[in-house]
């Protein structure tokens, strides 16, 4: 069992490029997040989505995009890639709205130099 | 929107002894409080919830409790363990349908000395 996979685990950009982050989960989770943890600073909610073709903004979007074409996949772009984005990142899934037991991915680790 | 304090950013403890960590919480609409663990490089995963319906709740060694009236609740770990040690996030937000936002604390970095 799976859970929620996100690739790659590890990154390093420059300034400036753009990169994706993949996501997927094999869980059948309507809903699926991605977030932000900077150190000492907790998790930031960056997107999420509750289901297939619908997703928002959450605390921290900017710089950031996201799509849902499926209900396992929900990849996240950062385009024009800044020192300010360097952090890990965590993709996250649940069953249903808050209240609900998120799922979190192992986290991808990236650095914009 | 939602915020939560957390205290103590960091905390060590003997092997054995219990350990406590306080949230508060500002939106009294707030009805959900997760607590997660997250090992050094792993993922955060839950280890307890509490709603607001409840004024505690236990698993083996670990306790949450509630004051709805004051916005704050906290983590106890009895008789802890050097795999205790680890970083710990409360988080609130409002639970059921519509609800997406969990506001998570700072963390707290919990060290069990052998």
């Amino acid at each position: 069992n799976a859970g929620v996979t996100q690739t790659p685990k590890f990154r390093i950009l420059k300034i400036g490029q753009s990169m994706t982050l993949q996501c997927t989960q094999d869980m059948n989770h309507n809903y699926m997040y991605w977030y932000r943890q900077d150190p000492g600073m907790g998790l930031k909610l960056i997107y999420y989505s509750v289901g297939a073709g619908i997703t928002d903004k959450g605390e921290v979007p900017n710089g950031y995009n996201v799509s849902r074409s499926t209900t396992e996949d929900f990849p996240l772009r950062l385009e024009l890639a800044a020192p300010s984005q360097t952090s890990v990142y965590f993709c996250a899934s649940s069953q249903g709205a808050s209240g609900n037991t998120i799922y979190f991915g192992e986290g991808s680790w990236l650095t914009v130099v | 929107g939602e915020n939560v304090e957390q205290h103590p950013s960091t905390l060590s403890v003997q092997e054995g002894d219990s350990a406590v960590i306080k949230c508060t919480y500002s939106d009294s609409a707030s009805n959900y409080f997760p607590w997660y663990k997250q090992e050094l490089g792993k993922r955060p995963q839950l280890i307890i919830d509490i709603r607001s319906n409840v004024g505690e709740k236990k698993d083996q060694r670990i306790a949450v409790t509630l004051n709805k009236t004051a916005k704050h609740f906290s983590l106890h770990i009895t008789e802890t363990q050097p795999e205790d040690s680890a970083v710990y996030f409360c988080a609130a937000s409002e639970s059921g349908a519509g609800s997406y936002q969990l506001t998570f604390g700072k963390g707290t970095k919990l060290s069990v000395i052998p």
